[in-house]
C-alpha cells in the first residue's frame, strides 16, 4: 500500500533556530517528492519537488534532502522565522496516470518569539 | 490572476441536505482534483477530471458527485449530506497528468454537517 509517513506531528521552536522534518515513504513507482508548506486556513504551497536522481534542492531558507535507496527525505528550515509556523506536507506523486499524488498528513511547526 | 478560487469558504448545513462546493481556475488546466482534509490524516483524493466531460474516481469518492461541463470549472456535491462528510475540502489544477507537473491548491472550503 502507498504510504507517506511523517515525523514529528508537531513540532515547536524558538525564532532563529533551525529544525529538521522528516519524511518516509513507500510509494511505488516513484516520480518525484514534494514538500508543501501550509498556513492556516490556506491551501497548500509548494516549497520544492525533486526526481529520483537529485538528492538535494533549497527553496530560500528551505532544504529538502532526499534518499531514494532508503525512501527518506527531510526539510531542514534554517535561521526560522515567525512566519514558518505552518504545516509542513512531504506527498509523493506515483508515476504514471493522472499526476497521483500520495500525501502525509503533516508536521504542524510553531515558531515562537 | 485569480488563479484557483473556491466558494464558499465556510458553508454548514444539515444532515440529509444536498449541498454543492464550487471550484473555478483561470489558467485553462486540463486536470482539475477534488481533495478532502481530515485532522491526523493527509490530502485525500475524492475525485479528479482530465478535462471537461471527463471525471473519475478517486480514493474517497463515495456520497460525492462531481460534473465538469466547463474546462474553468469543477462542482463538488454532495447529494445526501452526512457528518461524515464534516471536513475541509480542497480543489487543485494541474496543466496535465503528468506527475513531473505542479498541483496548484485553492484556499479550501470548510464544511460543516450537523
Amino acid at each position: 500500500k502507498n504510504q507517506v509517513e511523517q515525523s514529528p506531528q508537531s513540532l515547536i521552536i524558538l525564532e532563529g533556530k533551525n529544525c529538521t522534518l522528516q519524511c518516509n515513504y513507500t510509494v511505488s513507482p516513484f516520480s518525484n517528492l514534494r514538500w508543501y508548506k501550509q498556513d492556516t486556513g490556506r491551501g497548500p504551497v509548494s516549497l520544492t519537488i525533486m526526481t529520483f536522481s537529485e538528492n538535494t534542492k533549497s527553496n530560500g531558507r528551505y532544504t529538502a534532502t532526499l534518499d531514494a535507496d532508503t525512501k527518506q527525505s527531510s526539510l531542514h528550515i534554517t535561521a526560522s522565522q515567525l512566519s514558518d509556523s505552518a504545516s509542513y506536507i512531504c506527498v509523493v506523486s506515483a508515476a504514471g496516470g493522472y499526476n497521483k499524488l500520495i500525501f502525509g498528513a503533516g508536521t504542524r511547526l510553531a515558531v515562537h518569539p | 490572476d485569480a488563479g484557483i478560487t473556491q466558494s464558499p469558504r465556510y458553508k454548514i448545513t444539515e444532515t440529509g441536505r444536498q449541498v454543492t462546493l464550487m471550484c473555478h481556475q483561470t489558467w485553462s488546466h486540463s486536470y482539475m482534483f477534488w481533495y478532502r482534509q481530515d485532522l491526523g490524516h493527509g490530502l485525500r483524493l475524492i475525485y479528479y477530471s482530465a478535462a471537461a466531460d471527463i471525471t473519475d474516481k478517486g480514493e474517497v469518492p463515495d456520497g460525492y458527485v462531481v460534473s465538469r461541463s466547463k474546462t474553468e470549472n469543477f462542482p463538488l456535491t454532495l447529494e445526501s449530506a452526512t457528518r461524515s462528510q464534516t471536513s475541509v475540502y480542497f480543489c487543485a489544477s494541474s496543466a496535465t497528468g503528468s506527475a513531473s507537473y505542479e498541483q496548484y491548491f485553492g484556499p479550501g472550503t470548510r464544511l460543516t454537517v450537523t
